[in-house]
């Protein structure tokens, strides 16, 4: 079991370049989320996706896309890039306990952006 | 508004135990989970608690205080590699029936020799 894998672990972007940030796991969860993390900021909640063909808005959205491609693989587009998209992105999918209240999120190991 | 309040930083020495506050104000709470962090790596899960109450899992505790909208975190015998941030998260209502995990800042532990 790989668990949740990201893809690029690093990468530099110009001001309006364009990229995607691709996620997978493996462990049949139905719920898919992608973070961002900054310095003092803790964990922002860019999108979401409760199921495969489902994607919603968390509290950071502007400035990215998502795409749900299958229950294995959410993927974030960034389609014109700005320095303030610089951050760690972390992609996470959730597993569901006593009758649905236990969540635990199992992250990927990130991608570090830098937009120049 | 949701909110989640955990201090930014805590330093305790090898072996001592400390504690790490979450207090909460949420829509609805159906659980209090906490997740550690290492420089450069990804969050990972610690322990929840539903129920009032110290949940235990080796040198780390968790409890719970459903009417006090509180829980903390207690690490024991502390080691060097306990150094990390220890992040809150708490369960509660979304729009629509469902429910959303929010996320406390995040406390940096220091563990000195």
């Amino acid at each position: 079991n790989a668990g949740v894998t990201q893809t690029p672990k690093f990468q530099v972007l110009k001001t309006g370049q364009s990229m995607t940030l691709q996620c997978a796991q493996d462990m049949n969860h139905n719920s898919m989320y992608w973070y961002r993390q900054d310095p003092g900021m803790g964990l922002r909640l860019i999108y979401y996706s409760a199921s495969e063909g489902t994607t919603d808005k968390g509290e950071v959205p502007n400035g990215y896309n998502v795409s749900r491609l299958n229950k294995r693989e959410f993927s974030l587009r960034l389609e014109s890039a700005a320095p303030s998209q610089t951050s760690v992105y972390f992609c996470a999918s959730s597993e569901y306990e006593r009758g649905g209240e236990k969540e635990t999120q199992y992250f990927g190991p990130g991608t570090r952006l830098l937009v120049l | 508004g949701q909110s989640l309040e955990q201090p930014s930083e805590v330093t305790a020495v090898e072996g001592a135990i400390v504690q790490i506050n979450c207090t909460y104000q949420t829509s609805g709470f159906y659980g209090l989970s906490w997740y550690q962090q290492h420089d450069g790596g990804a969050p990972t899960f610690l322990s929840y608690n539903a129920l009032d109450g110290l949940e235990e899992t080796g040198r780390f505790s968790s409890f719970l205080s459903r009417s006090d909208s509180y829980g903390y975190l207690l690490l024991q015998e502390l080691q060097m590699k306990d150094s990390a941030s220890y992040f809150c998260a708490v369960r509660c209502d979304n729009a629509g029936n469902n429910r959303k995990l929010i996320w406390g800042l995040g406390t940096s532990l220091a563990v000195n020799p």
